[in-house]
């Protein structure tokens, strides 16, 4: 594998169901991001990590809980969403603001699209 | 506040060339990024503007004005792959981007 993949590529859930999405960087990055895409609305910031440890929440609601257990892997924990949460997720790593010298380009996954009934 | 403004939509026709205007208002300034998305993949990167000027790569040059709070994009021969929605973004004090909504080019024959 190369680059970021993410899984499941699809997810459909009920609004009661607990669900995970995973995020896999082979790049070697110091620094990963979950972001949710809404049709015709810029990308937003959800979540970002640095060196594991969290150093962004953008007033994210607590039914999405994330986890990074390493500097590789980044998880994004989903319980009780709406249906308002239906949207395309994708996660993206880089070599981290300060260590990459302010040049902080992203690389993406290919995203979750997440529909929620 | 922190706002990017593109167009929303654009369309051009094959072969000639479009010009893609993004204005940016950020808490702080450490550059310019411009991402190119296909309908159904991720967003991958085009360009990086630091400084005033043009860069140039290949068919796609990338401009910014820093006093202006401006960049476009300009994409030449158009081909029809370059049907997409081009991303800009602007990185904050925090090193953190500040992404536009997106402005979704088609590419007619």
């Amino acid at each position: 594998e190369t680059g970021v993949t993410q899984t499941p590529r699809h997810l459909v859930m009920g609004m009661t169901n607990k669900k995970s999405l995973k995020c896999e960087q082979h790049l070697g990055h110091n620094a990963m991001y979950w972001y949710k895409q809404s049709a015709k609305k810029p990308l937003e910031l959800m979540f970002v990590y640095n060196f594991k440890e969290q150093t962004e929440n953008n007033s994210v609601p607590s039914r999405f809980s994330p986890e990074c257990p390493n500097s590789s892997h980044l998880f994004l924990h989903l319980h009780t969403l709406q249906p308002e949460d239906s949207a395309l997720y994708l996660c993206a790593s880089s070599t981290g603001g300060l260590a990459g010298g302010g040049y902080n380009e992203q690389f993406f996954g290919p995203g979750t699209r997440l529909t929620v009934l | 506040g922190q706002n990017i403004d593109q167009p929303t939509e654009m369309t051009a026709t094959e072969g000639a060339i479009v010009q893609i205007n993004c204005t940016y208002q950020t808490s702080g300034f450490n550059g310019l990024f411009w991402y190119q998305q296909h309908a159904g993949e991720a967003p991958t990167f085009l360009s990086y503007n630091v400084l005033d000027g043009l860069e140039e790569k290949g068919r796609f040059s990338s401009f910014l004005s820093r006093s202006k709070g401006y960049s476009y994009l300009l994409l030449k021969e158009l081909q029809m792959k370059d049907s997409a929605s081009y991303l800009c973004a602007s990185m904050d004090s925090n090193y953190q981007l500040i992404w536009g909504a997106g402005t979704k080019l088609i590419i007619k024959p």
